[in-house]
């Protein structure tokens, strides 16, 4: 059974800093992952999609990587800004035709001015 | 509208009462999902639907029933249910169920239930 793990589960960095955020799965059969970001009480918005033949994927400040081998991916976000606090959410999808999405628990981001 | 719209955004009901959930996507996607996600737990898949067809179900209770009319429209009809579901329902679609890129999921903004 796939599980994903996500640490910290809380993190808090002064304004600017450049931050990592882990993620990791127990299958590594997996088909994709994706990071989505939740606003508190809001739905999920997609940041990044990564097939699990590709290394990372960018989009703006954000870069996230895929080790699938090792069971892992990181969410690097550089030059952090107050309007990054959020919650940021990993999920897998497993091979096969599956569209079940496994998620971890998240990691709550407070970037402070 | 755009995207995934969830209606009612907040929704208090008795253990007694019937309600329903409703979500609309307008992205022209042929699959769309229910989420549960529960306080300090990960978001878990309820179902699944494609070409309103169920196609999963993850041992969700009765109490919780499903309905698709068509593609763009997904109902969750909730009936004697307990204060443990709680939680809030999220609503997401994709373009279908193949094994392509385009199965990145896109999701509404939720609707907060509480039950009494």
């Amino acid at each position: 059974k796939q599980e994903v793990t996500q640490i910290p589960a809380a993190l808090s960095v002064p304004e600017g800093e450049n931050l990592v955020l882990n993620c990791s799965f127990t299958d590594s059969a997996i088909y994709n992952l994706q990071w989505f970001r939740q606003d508190p009480g809001k739905g999920l918005t997609s940041l990044l999609l990564i097939q699990s033949s590709q290394r990372e994927q960018t989009s703006g400040r954000l870069n996230a990587s895929l080790d699938k081998s090792s069971g892992r991916s990181t969410l690097y976000i550089a030059a952090s800004q107050p309007g990054d606090s959020a919650t940021y959410l990993c999920a897998v999808r497993g091979q096969g035709g599956s569209e079940k999405l496994v998620f971890g628990k998240g990691t709550k981001l407070t970037v402070n001015p | 509208e755009t995207g995934v719209t969830q209606t009612p955004r907040h929704l208090v009901m008795g253990m007694t009462n019937k309600k329903s959930l409703k979500c609309e996507q307008h992205l022209g996607h042929n699959a769309m999902y229910w989420y549960k996600q529960s306080a300090k737990k990960p978001l878990e898949l309820m179902f699944v639907y494609s070409l309103e067809e169920r196609v999963e179900n993850n041992s969700v209770p009765s109490r919780f029933s499903p309905e698709c009319p068509n593609s763009s429209h997904l109902f969750l009809h909730l009936h004697t249910l307990q204060p443990e579901d709680s939680a809030l329902y999220l609503c997401a679609s994709s373009q279908d169920l193949s094994g392509t890129n385009y199965n990145e999921q896109f999701f509404g903004p939720g609707t907060r239930l509480t039950v009494l």
